[in-house]
């Protein structure tokens, strides 16, 4: 059964970078018909997915996000890695990794979401 | 961006209740709904894809229908570990979006 580790920093200074690492077991990040995710929640509110990549890297950023973003894979530690750059109090949340399914739309990064990691709480604070 | 709106917001059963969430979307987005359930504190989790289609290990109290803009997720039989907030999400077009989300609380 597969499942994902979310891992990094429970504290970021504001206008610092928040870094975050997935660590997937069970199954490839290779896996042809699969991609990943972060998806994240505010304290109290709701899911808000950001980001997406491709098994072979393709990448998609939630546009309002796009310039502070980066998604990538790390195959050889079966890992996906997410940066957020220039951070505020507003990109305080719980950020969820996911894997993708797209075999029913054809269409990546059109997708439903399953499995998802437990979810690790980022504090942007001074 | 295709927005999701969630009714009711909240609401409250007894066990063994039967419960219906709706999901309605700003346009068209075919069968490319999922629901998740997530209980305090903890991540989401699959209930349902396609509207319809019941995640592997998700009880068959569980279930989901509707097309096009207008979506249910109907529990029956409330179960006490079914309490708990039930978001839907549309993969049909980019950016991919979510309900605000629907508690269900015990009576």
């Amino acid at each position: 059964q597969m499942q994902l580790q979310e891992s990094g920093p429970g504290l970021v200074k504001p206008s610092e970078t928040l870094s975050l690492t997935c660590t997937v077991s069970g199954g490839s990040i290779s896996s042809r018909n699969d991609f990943w995710a972060w998806i994240r929640q505010p304290p109290g509110k709701g899911l808000e997915w950001i980001a997406s990549i491709s098994s072979i890297g393709r990448t998609t950023y939630r546009p309002s996000l796009k310039n502070r973003l980066t998604i990538s894979l790390d195959t050889s530690k079966n890992q996906i890695s997410l940066k957020l750059s220039f951070t505020a109090a507003a990109d305080t949340a719980v950020y969820y990794c996911v894997r993708g399914h797209y075999e029913t739309t054809g269409y990546y990064p059109l997708g439903h979401f399953d499995p998802w990691g437990q979810g690790t709480l980022v504090t942007v604070s001074s | 961006d295709i927005q999701l709106t969630q009714s009711p917001s909240s609401l409250s059963a007894f066990l063994g209740d039967r419960v219906s969430i709706t999901c309605r979307a700003s346009e068209d987005i075919s069968i490319f709904l999922a629901w998740f359930q997530q209980r305090p504190g903890k991540a989401p989790q699959s209930l349902i894809y396609d509207a319809s289609s019941l995640q592997s290990g998700v009880p068959s109290r569980f279930s989901g229908g509707g097309s096009g803009t207008n979506f249910t997720l109907t529990i029956n039989n409330m179960q006490p570990e079914d309490f708990a907030t039930y978001h839907c999400q549309q993969y049909n077009s980019y950016p991919l979006t979510f309900g605000g989300g629907t508690r269900v609380e015990i009576k």
